[in-house]
């Protein structure tokens, strides 16, 4: 059980478009979902918090119009990088916190590797 | 300031010794810890956790964890490791009062197993 999907595992995109990313719990529902991004050989940086039916919550630094969260539902959050430029080439990892638990765990996905052109 | 330490970035170790990674955190409030695994290219997966209760916690794949609460760590041990254990190992900590439930991840220790 909880177990968390990402789409696409990874996309290569032209220099000034915009990507979509899915973050899917499959078999729960998740109160929380949260947006991790990770340059290599380096830590996860937390980028955003969402709520279902709510705005998402950014962390000091990122810039919410250039990334759009939409949580719509208990169990899909997307990311969409808006005017993506090279330095946005990062792998962008989602995880999805138990809609029932009262502790803070959380249930990574998969990562997307996204490089722009 | 809070904050997660894991002072080995990186960490050699022949195949069937033992292991101990290091995470040393520093919190205001009651601290939810855990240890997550990832290999190249992958998401995180949970290795362990602690919340409450034995401060000797057992995980996956023969890991195991103990919280010290004087000396605010939670080291990782494993008594003899496999070639699969090759990975990154990331230390968090969460607050027992953060409702949202934000995690804090140490900067990662990468083990590299040899033969």
């Amino acid at each position: 059980g909880a177990v968390v999907s990402q789409h696409p595992s990874w996309v290569i995109c032209k220099s000034g478009t915009s990507v979509k990313i899915e973050c899917r719990s499959l078999d729960f529902q998740a109160t929380t979902m949260f947006w991790y991004r990770q340059f290599p050989k380096q830590s996860l940086m937390l980028m955003a918090t969402s709520n279902e039916g709510s705005k998402a919550t950014y962390e000091q630094g990122v810039e919410k119009d250039k990334f759009l969260i939409n949580h719509a539902s208990l169990t899909l959050s997307t990311l969409t990088v808006t005017s993506a430029h090279p330095e946005d080439s990062s792998f962008y990892i989602c995880s999805a916190r138990l809609r029932t638990s009262g502790s803070n765990e959380q249930f990574f996905g998969p990562g997307t590797r996204l490089t722009v052109l | 300031a809070q904050s997660v330490t894991q002072p080995d970035i990186h960490i050699t170790v022949s195949e069937g010794a033992s292991l101990e990674l290091r995470c040393n955190y520093s919190y205001g409030a009651t601290p939810y810890l855990f240890w997550y695994v990832q290999s190249p290219g992958q998401g995180l997966q949970l290795l362990l956790k602690y919340f409450s209760g034995d401060t000797l916690v057992q995980g996956i794949k023969g890991f195991e964890a103990e919280f010290k609460r004087s000396q605010s760590s939670f080291n990782l041990r494993k008594p003899s490791v496999h070639w699969s254990d090759a990975a990154e190992y990331f230390c968090a900590v969460g607050a027992l009062i953060d409702s949202w439930g934000k995690l804090q991840f140490g900067a990662g220790t990468q083990v590299v197993v040899t033969p």
